[in-house]
């Protein structure tokens, strides 16, 4: 099984920088996915790393280390737009099962 | 159009009622699931199929029943429900089956169910 853990509330002011972290336990790696999810709209994806390091996409960044079972999402320059709730999710290598963590709500104040 | 579409996407039902969701993927995928989300809960995933065959089944309740009757198509069978099983129920699809290269998922807005 895997257990998956992400803040559960996060705060932040528009133009900041926010910093979601996602510890993992997992019996077998295959990746892990960043989603983004708007109040009442679907998850859309945002990254994916099967690697260790970072790798940026715009205002986005997202980091892995395998062996730290660590995660982190980088959210620069925040706008309001951006409040709403990331999830983290682990594909397992064992079974190809992908687990959710239960997702962190990031409010962005003006 | 969004690549994922989901009816309706608000239902309402007493627990002696019949009634089912409806998704369709226009990405030309070959995966579709049917994930469960509970307030403050994570995804919990209901069933998968990879080309129209059911690969997976989370330990479902038999009042939820899957149907896929082509790879574009899936529906989620609802009878007899309980309060508990109020939530969001997304469907999503994705080129193939959590797959080594890690396809992501192309998720639906939901439909909102709410048993009473």
């Amino acid at each position: 099984g895997q257990n998956i853990d992400q803040p559960t509330e996060m705060t932040a002011t528009e133009g900041a920088i926010v910093q979601i972290n996602c510890t993992y336990q997992t019996s077998g790696f295959n990746g892990l996915f960043w989603y983004q999810q708007h109040a009442g709209e679907a998850p859309t994806f945002l990254s994916y790393n099967v690697l260790d390091g970072l790798e940026e996409k715009g205002r986005f960044s997202s980091f892995l280390s395998r062996s730290k079972g660590y995660s982190y999402l980088l959210l620069k320059e925040l706008q309001m737009k951006d409040s709403a709730s990331y999830l983290c999710a682990v594909l397992s290598s064992n079974d190809y099962k992908l687990s959710f963590g239960a997702g962190t709500t990031v409010t962005v104040r003006a | 159009e969004t690549g994922v579409t989901q009816t309706p996407r608000h239902l309402v039902m007493g627990m002696t009622n019949k009634k089912s969701l409806k998704c369709e993927q226009h990405l030309g995928h070959n995966a579709m699931y049917w994930y469960k989300q509970s307030a403050k809960k994570p995804l919990e995933l209901m069933f998968v199929y990879s080309l129209e065959e059911r690969v997976e089944n989370n330990s479902v309740p038999s009042r939820f029943s899957p149907e896929c009757p082509n790879s574009s198509h899936l529906f989620l069978h609802l009878h007899t429900l309980q309060p508990e099983d109020s939530a969001l129920y997304l469907c999503a699809s994705s080129q193939d089956r959590f797959s080594r290269t890690g396809s992501p998922l192309h998720f639906g807005n939901g439909t909102r169910l709410t048993v009473t």
